[in-house]
C-alpha cells in the first residue's frame, strides 16, 4: 500500500507570493489533516478534511486555506507569504476522523522556505 | 485549552531503558499516541493506547497511562542507536494535539 505522498518536497518562495501544497492520502483513507512544524512552535494543527468537508480548523490566519477533492486528495494554499511561514508542512491521513482514529499516517512533508 | 507537555531532551546509554514522559490537560482524550520522527522525515506512529487502559506493551515499547494524573509515558527497553530521534506524545481531543517532542540521544 503506498504511503501518504506530499509534493513538492522542497519549495522556495518569495515574500508576498502564494503557494499550493499537495497531499495524496493512503488509498481508502478519507481524512486528511495538515500540520505546520517549526523549531519554535512545534507541531501546530492547521485543519482537517473529511469527505471533502473541513471538520476542524486551527488558529491560523485566513491566508491559510485548504480543500479536499472527491478522491480524498487534499491541497493547502498559503497566500501573501511571510517569512514566518517558513516551515515543514506535514499532511496526515486516517480512515476515520483523526481524533477518533487509531492514529495518523504522516507524509514526509513539504519544506517551505520563504525568502 | 488543550495542552500536551514533554521535556525537550533525554540522553541515555546504549542498552539502558529510556523513559519519555508526557502530561496533558484534556481529560476527555480517547486515544493517546506516541510518534517518532527521524531527521528529514515525517512522523511515524509507534503505538497508541485507549484511555480505558493502564498499560500497553509492544515488543521493546511499554506505554503507561495514569489518567488521574494525566500522565503518559513511553519506555523503550534496551535502547539502541537507531532509537535516536524525536518522540512526540499526542492526544485526541476535538483534534489531535501534539507535544513539543523529546529529543532522545544515545551515548555509547
Amino acid at each position: 500500500k503506498a504511503g501518504v505522498t506530499q509534493t513538492p518536497r522542497y519549495l522556495i518562495k518569495t515574500r508576498g507570493q502564494q503557494v499550493t501544497l499537495s497531499c495524496s492520502p493512503i488509498s481508502g483513507h478519507r481524512s486528511v489533516s495538515w500540520y505546520q512544524q517549526t523549531p519554535g512552535q512545534g507541531l501546530q494543527f492547521l485543519f482537517e478534511y473529511f469527505s471533502e468537508t473541513q471538520r476542524n480548523k486551527g488558529n491560523f490566519p485566513g491566508r491559510f486555506s485548504g480543500r479536499q477533492f472527491s478522491n480524498s486528495r487534499s491541497e493547502m494554499n498559503v497566500s501573501t507569504l511571510e517569512l514566518g511561514d517558513s516551515a515543514l508542512y506535514l499532511c496526515a491521513s486516517s480512515e476515520g476522523q483523526g481524533a477518533r482514529s487509531y492514529g495518523y499516517t504522516f507524509g514526509s512533508g513539504t519544506r517551505l522556505t520563504v525568502v | 485549552g488543550e495542552d500536551v507537555e514533554q521535556s525537550l531532551f533525554l540522553s541515555v546509554r546504549e542498552g539502558d531503558s529510556s523513559v519519555i514522559n508526557c502530561t496533558y490537560t484534556d481529560s476527555s482524550s480517547t486515544y493517546l499516541y506516541w510518534y517518532k520522527q527521524e531527521p528529514g522525515a515525517g512522523l511515524q506512529l509507534l503505538t497508541y493506547i485507549f484511555s480505558n487502559m493502564d498499560m500497553k506493551q509492544d515488543q521493546r515499547l511499554t506505554v503507561l497511562l495514569n489518567k488521574k494524573d494525566k500522565h503518559l509515558s513511553l519506555r523503550i527497553a534496551d535502547t539502541q542507536t537507531g532509537d535516536s530521534a524525536i518522540y512526540f506524545c499526542a492526544v485526541s481531543a476535538s483534534k489531535i494535539i501534539f507535544g513539543s517532542g523529546t529529543r532522545l540521544s544515545i551515548r555509547p
